[in-house]
């Protein structure tokens, strides 16, 4: 069956570069959901978005944006990057039919 | 305050036997959904078990069980079996769904559980 597909899987950046994440949703899932995941800890909810409207807003800096495009993929965009940033950023996909929320595999941000 | 603890920061099983995880949750809303996720050390976040505040029986997948006590509010993972490819970190959570579909997800601080040959 098919997951959550994130890209890319690691990436390294500078300091004040910016970096953007995708994610692909299972088929037929109409939510998505961004989360950070910081060395040691459990995640943190970022952003969601329910049929390509932004649902929900956590804990994003203002230095991220996020967005969903018709064919609900979403892209999260990180500027002005901090070394605070480095974490395992994790995309999530949900159905309003259903109850569970399937997670991608994550990517591996890290800023030097 | 915590809305989802995990009280045990790590547990030890042999291998074999039964483990259980405990979880406690703090939510007004009386329509929420708890899940149970493991994260292996390389990073993925893997669905377990999902209980409804509604559902009326526990849920069961596999060798997972999930005891839910809701007036205790309370919602622990039972591993039956315990294989060496169970040791991970684990995570409760729960979605609070405000009359919604689409509720964001909230994370106790996790579990670390070994399993010993």
């Amino acid at each position: 069956a098919a997951g959550v597909i994130q890209s890319p899987r690691h990436l390294i950046k500078e300091k004040r570069e910016t970096a953007t994440l995708k994610c692909y949703p299972i088929p037929r899932h109409d939510t998505v959901y961004w989360y950070q995941q910081g060395p040691g800890q459990d995640p943190q909810f970022l952003i969601s978005f329910y049929e390509k409207m932004q649902s929900d807003k956590g804990s994003i800096p203002d230095r991220f944006s996020a967005q969903q495009f018709s064919d609900y993929h979403s892209e999260l965009n990180m500027s002005s990057l901090e070394l605070g940033d480095s974490a395992l950023y994790f995309c999530a996909s949900s159905s309003h039919r259903g109850n569970t929320i399937y997670f991608g595999e994550g990517s591996w941000l890290t800023v030097v | 305050a915590q809305k989802i603890t995990q009280t045990q920061p790590g547990m030890f099983v042999q291998e074999k036997e039964a483990v259980t995880l405990d979880c406690t949750y703090d939510t007004s809303d009386p329509s929420y959904g708890l899940f149970w996720y493991k994260q292996p050390s390389s990073g993925e976040m893997i669905f377990l078990i999902y209980q409804g505040s509604y559902d009326q029986q526990n849920a069961t997948e596999g060798r997972y069980s999930l005891n839910f006590q809701k007036a205790r509010k309370s919602a622990n993972l039972v591993i039956s079996a315990s294989q060496l490819g169970d040791s991970a970190m684990y995570f409760c959570a729960m979605r609070e769904n405000g009359g919604t579909s689409y509720g964001k997800l909230t994370f106790g601080q996790g579990t670390i559980l070994t399993v010993h040959p």
